[in-house]
């Protein structure tokens, strides 16, 4: 069975304090693992796919990395409003379109 | 572009009653999706939609859930009779196909998703 188990579940920083969230995986093949942010009353929103190990993406202050058995997503010089939940999903071999998500990270940015 | 919608964004009912949750997925969006979010547990798949067919409803909890896309373009999620651990927030999402680069590697469209309805069950 598929799990993700994400690390830390809550996360406060002040402002300009980089860090990183984690979000360990085990798939059975991985097809791709996600990253969300999520708002208070609000659906996730994509953030990042990653295919491969050593891949990694970029957006404005987050960097997303994968290695085989996990990802990190860093935070550089994080904002308030950066604050929200990220979630991290894993979408198994087999030619399902379904992802396994974490239960997130809640990060808050104080300024 | 308008993203995808869902209606209503609260409901609040009593255990036995009949609820009908409604999302609108992105136009030109075949896949469509709708999960489950219980408080302090992950989000969690129900059915998967590719245009008016359910490709894969392994999710579904149970028969008192109902899901039903006509026509290929907006979905309802109806739950009858509604339970107490029915309650919780329930996302709809949908994507675009399947396509394959030039270089031959194949991308699963990323997801989109609504805003959730927020269903609690008294």
């Amino acid at each position: 069975e598929d799990q993700v188990t994400q690390s830390p579940e809550a996360l406060r920083l002040q402002e300009g304090e980089s860090s990183s969230l984690n979000c360990s995986y085990t798939v059975s093949g991985l097809r791709g693992l996600f990253w969300y942010r999520q708002d208070p009353g609000k659906g996730p929103e994509f953030l990042f796919t990653l295919y491969s190990a050593g891949e990694e993406k970029e957006k404005e202050r987050l960097k997303a990395t994968l290695t085989k058995k996990e990802s990190f997503l860093h935070i550089t010089a994080p904002k308030p409003e950066d604050s929200a939940t990220y979630l991290c999903a894993v979408r198994a071999s087999g030619g399902s379109y379904i992802p396994t998500f974490g239960r997130g990270t809640s990060l808050i940015v104080h300024p | 572009e308008a993203g995808v919608t869902q209606f209503p964004s609260h409901s609040v009912i009593e255990k036995g009653q009949t609820v009908t949750l409604r999302c609108d997925p992105i136009s030109g969006h075949d896949n469509l999706y709708w999960y489950r979010r219980v408080m302090g547990k992950e989000i969690k798949f129900l059915l998967h939609f590719v245009k008016e067919s359910k490709q894969d409803e392994s999710g579904m909890p149970n028969n008192r859930f109902l899901a039903e896309r006509t026509g290929g373009t907006y979905s309802t999620l109806k739950v009858q009779p509604a339970e107490l651990e029915d309650s919780g927030v329930y996302f709809c999402a949908s994507s675009q196909d399947p396509y394959t680069s030039g270089r031959g590697r194949t991308y699963r469209n990323e997801q989109f998703f609504g805003p959730g309805t927020r269903l609690t069950v008294l």
